[in-house]
């Protein structure tokens, strides 16, 4: 079964400093991987899709499938960063999805 | 555009009642629609996945007579817990896959709805 794995509950940073949001996944074929994102009071959203390649409000992630990774990163945090931060696996098939337990950003001014 | 809609926020019940909640999508048909569920602090939780006008496909370890799940339409799905009791309190997400009302293609992506708060007395 897969299974994801977002070791951090909250991450705290100052404005400017370099983020990180690390995500480990495991499942057997080839997965698709996503970042969603939640503001506070706001409904759950798509932040990137690993295929997309992409890099949206300054953030990137990249596949890593030797190390089963899809780590978020951001190199200067702003304020409008903080929310809750959820990455998610789809194995295809009608797109389920299997989410992580989050990670909390906190920016500090 | 894709914007998905449920009813009601939140909602408060009497053990052993019947709670019923709407996942609309208002702008666009959801072909496919998912049921999540998601306990405090925790992650959100897939329960079962409904295609317009089948049978919706439930999680492991899901209760099929426990949470009715009904798709009748493109554009609304139904999520009954049954006998609630106070330990099926949590948040209940609903997310749709689909495509634009008047044209063919696919919106290549899940949207959520804002989720509705459930608490069983």
């Amino acid at each position: 079964a897969q299974r994801v794995t977002q070791p951090e509950k909250l991450l705290s940073v100052f404005k400017g400093a370099p983020v990180e949001l690390k995500c480990n996944y495991s499942y057997s074929g080839s997965p698709e991987l996503f970042w969603y994102v939640q503001y506070s009071r706001q409904r759950l959203q798509l932040l990137l899709r690993h295929i997309s390649r992409e890099s949206i409000k300054g953030f990137t992630a990249d596949l890593n499938k030797g190390e089963t990774s899809f780590h978020l990163k951001k190199p200067f945090a702003q304020e409008e960063d903080s929310a809750m931060y959820y990455c998610a696996l789809s194995t295809g098939g009608g797109n389920k999805l299997t989410f992580g337990t989050g990670t909390q950003l906190k920016v500090e001014l | 555009g894709a914007v998905v809609s449920q009813h009601p926020s939140r909602v408060i019940c009497k053990s052993g009642t019947s709670v019923k909640i709407e996942c609309r999508s208002l702008d666009f048909q959801a072909t496919t629609m998912f049921w999540y569920r998601q306990f405090p602090k925790q992650s959100l939780m897939l329960m079962a996945t409904s295609n317009e006008g089948s049978k919706a496909t439930y999680e492991q370890g899901v209760e099929k007579d426990k949470f009715l799940i009904n798709h009748a339409s493109l554009t609304l799905s139904t999520l009954t817990v049954t006998s609630a009791h106070p330990e099926d309190s949590s948040f209940y997400i609903c997310s749709a896959r689909g495509g634009p009302l008047t044209s063919g293609g696919a919106y290549n992506e899940q949207f959520f709805g804002p989720g509705t708060r459930l608490t069983v007395l």
